[in-house]
């Protein structure tokens, strides 16, 4: 059960739109519609930004937005905010009852 | 507003067991719908599930752990367990409680969470 690759870092200006790639396979991210992505700050547990692929939780602003294509799913952040930059983790389905987390990446508010 | 609480012993020496509470409140744990989660963090790392139980005490865990986990559910004190046996250095982390809406329940997501609490495996 390998996890999901993502980029270790990420980075844009404040205004300015990043994107977090999440890559799986044909066993997780590519077959299944159930990724997720969670925000930790330093120090903190981790928050639930975005489920199902494209759905946000309520009161997560709509900046944050998911999609996928293929293997990748991918997270945008619109508009930056400083209070944006924190480490990112994007999680898939993977059959079987499984659960399989991406190595994260740490996105930085130049 | 659910809210979730780990607690046990912070050190833990190689091959014992380690073993965590988390503790639901705001909100009851007899629910078909929602599992409970154990997620672990080594320091500097990624997350990593190790399991999930739900309130009828089935489970499914990770596979790399699976024989070393085992998970129970007191819904009386609304509470969840985790026991990790046989660890060494590398079971070092941040564990997490959670709530957890799995696929076998129409979804797969995970939150909210407990603050963490960090077990380190040493003599």
């Amino acid at each position: 059960q390998s996890a999901l690759t993502q980029p270790p870092s990420a980075s844009g200006s404040p205004g300015q739109s990043v994107t977090i790639s999440c890559t799986g396979t044909s066993s997780d991210v590519g077959v299944y519609d159930y990724v997720s992505w969670y925000q930790q700050h330093p120090g903190k547990a981790p928050k639930l930004m975005i489920y199902e692929v494209i759905k946000r939780p309520s009161g997560v602003p709509a900046r944050f937005s998911g999609s996928k294509s293929g293997n990748t799913a991918s997270l945008t952040v619109s508009g930056l905010q400083a209070e944006d930059e924190a480490d990112y983790y994007c999680s898939s389905y993977a059959g079987s009852n499984n659960l399989v987390f991406g190595g994260g990446t740490k996105l930085t508010v130049l | 507003q659910l809210q979730l609480q780990e607690s046990g012993p912070r050190l833990v020496k190689p091959s014992e067991t380690l073993s965590l509470s988390c503790t639901v409140s705001g909100g009851s744990m007899n629910s078909n719908s929602y599992s409970w989660a154990w997620i672990r963090q080594p320091p500097g790392k990624g997350l990593e599930w190790i399991g999930s139980v739900f309130y009828s005490g089935d489970t499914y865990n990770n596979p790399s752990l699976k024989s070393r986990v085992t998970m129970s559910v007191d819904t009386s004190k609304n509470q969840f367990s985790l026991k990790l046996t046989s660890v060494t250095a590398p079971d070092t982390a941040v564990y997490y409680c959670a709530r957890h809406l799995a696929y076998a329940h129409g979804g797969e997501w995970i939150g909210p969470w407990g603050q963490g609490t960090l077990v380190t495996v040493s003599s």
